[in-house]
């Protein structure tokens, strides 16, 4: 079945910028999905922060919308998140997750990457 | 933006019995676009539940949903030890697009 993992820098500096990977497996990146991000701070609730499709088009939480930027990379069928200008409070576990088109709801979901900020 | 409240904020409970958790949006959820998440500790949360009423793949037969509109309830019956877990419903359709309800920890009493 298809799997997701993210992957990318543990610890961040505040005012760095925050790129995490989500590599796709047993599924085309190109199919019809949207590719989303959602964190979790510790001991806390989910935040969702986007997602992406295949074509290009994006939808970001308004909260973030200044920070946030989404990508895809279909060769390698993984796509990206980059959050600019971090702080302590952008410490969180990231999830990468898959959403079918034209539905709400996200399955299966990545382990999970813990990102630290922290000067 | 669609805030989602769910209650009560934990249930103590005993295997075997049943857990009803509630879900309480703002706003009408469009088209029941509601989803309910399982998380255990150190875990990714697992669909449990979407479009309010559908059990995803896999899902056992014990956990059902259901509502409409603003209210929306998770039910587990006769609980396992494996359900002991936080729940999350979760919206889609407004602007931002989605949110999450703060969780329901459902322990063992």
């Amino acid at each position: 079945q298809v799997q997701l993992q993210e992957s990318g820098p543990g610890l961040l500096k505040p005012s760095d910028t925050l790129s995490l990977t989500c590599a796709v497996s047993n599924d085309s990146i190109s199919s019809n999905y949207w590719w989303g991000w959602i964190r979790q701070p510790p001991g806390k609730g989910l935040e969702w922060l986007g997602y992406i499709h295949y074509s290009g088009s994006t939808y970001y939480n308004p909260s973030l919308k200044s920070r946030v930027t989404m990508s895809i990379d279909t060769p390698k069928n993984q796509f990206s998140l980059k959050l600019t200008s971090v702080t302590a409070v952008d410490t969180a576990v990231y999830y990468c997750a898959r959403k079918p088109a034209g539905t709400g709801q996200f399955d299966p979901w990545g382990q999970g990457a813990l990102v630290t900020v922290s000067s | 933006e669609i805030v989602l409240t769910q209650s009560p904020g934990t249930l103590s409970l005993s295997p075997g019995e049943r857990a009803t958790l509630s879900c309480r949006a703002s706003q009408s959820v469009s088209s029941n676009y509601l989803a309910w998440y399982q998380q255990k500790p150190g875990q990714a949360p697992r669909l449990l539940i979407y479009g309010a009423s559908s059990r995803a793949t896999g899902i056992p037969d014990r956990f059902s949903g259901s509502g409409s509109g603003t209210d929306f309830t998770l039910t587990i019956n006769r609980l396992e030890p494996e359900d002991f877990a936080v729940y999350y419903c979760q919206q889609y359709g407004s602007s931002p697009p989605i949110t999450f309800g703060p969780g329901t920890k459902v322990d063992i009493k």
